[in-house]
């Protein structure tokens, strides 16, 4: 099984609103990562979890939260998003961080978000 | 900071005809990978260059990784419409666990 699954798939939220996208793998890949990315640009890092520990943080906004309760599952909270946060969010996976030659990342679908 | 720029932006080609995108990264790069997203759709990882000067086919489509390990191609032979999408190719610096993806290369394929 190859397959990194993200929850939803589209998402419409208020500036108000508290949402969380979800990222789910099961090929026992311990790195996982958070990705976004605008129309016509590539993917830009936010965060990357290892062993389900916290290992990067790229200046992420605090409105964007995120969380992995397990080596499987990796949550992405959301509160207060301002519309230029609308975007499309991908999650990712690798074997593991901290080796020579890194690992392919594998990709979820992504959640297509919109902030009005 | 780390910048991976990638040319051309966008191509379109008649169906048959050849393509080729070039990657060049700001700093020397431990392992270069490549991925084909299609529209409306995500990355997917294609191959991985270790070695300087390594080349890899995968049927129509040749990698190369340069001598310097700063620069990457790939080339496209007898394009399909299959092959519509934006190819990325994403680099590791030396001692960071971050893959910096270029800006990408949007391919159009017209019948």
């Amino acid at each position: 099984d190859t397959e990194v699954t993200q929850t939803p798939k589209h998402l419409v939220m208020g500036m108000t609103n508290k949402k969380s996208l979800k990222c789910e793998q099961h090929m026992g890949h311990r790195a996982m990562y958070w990705y976004k990315q605008k129309a016509k640009k590539p993917p830009e890092l936010m965060f990357v979890y290892s062993y389900e520990k916290l290992s990067i943080n790229e200046s992420v906004p605090s409105r964007f939260s995120p969380e992995c309760p397990n080596s499987s599952l990796l949550n992405l909270h959301l509160h207060a998003l301002q519309p230029e946060d609308s975007a499309l969010y991908l999650c990712a996976s690798s074997q593991a961080l901290g080796r020579e030659i890194s690992d392919t990342q594998y990709f979820g679908p992504g959640t297509r978000l919109t902030v009005l | 900071g780390q910048q991976v720029m990638q040319i051309p932006q966008y191509q379109h080609v008649q169906e048959g005809e050849d393509f080729t995108t070039y990657c060049n990264s700001s700093t020397t790069l431990s392992n270069i990978q490549w991925y084909k997203q299609r529209p409306g759709g995500h990355p997917v990882f294609l191959i991985q260059l270790v070695k300087s000067g390594e080349v890899k086919k995968q049927k129509r489509l040749t990698f190369q990784f340069g001598e310097a390990k700063k620069n990457s191609s790939l080339h496209i032979t007898a394009t399909q419409t299959t092959d519509v999408g934006t190819y990325f190719c994403a680099g590791n610096p030396y001692n960071t666990d971050k893959l910096i993806f270029g800006t990408g290369t949007r391919l159009q394929v017209f019948p």
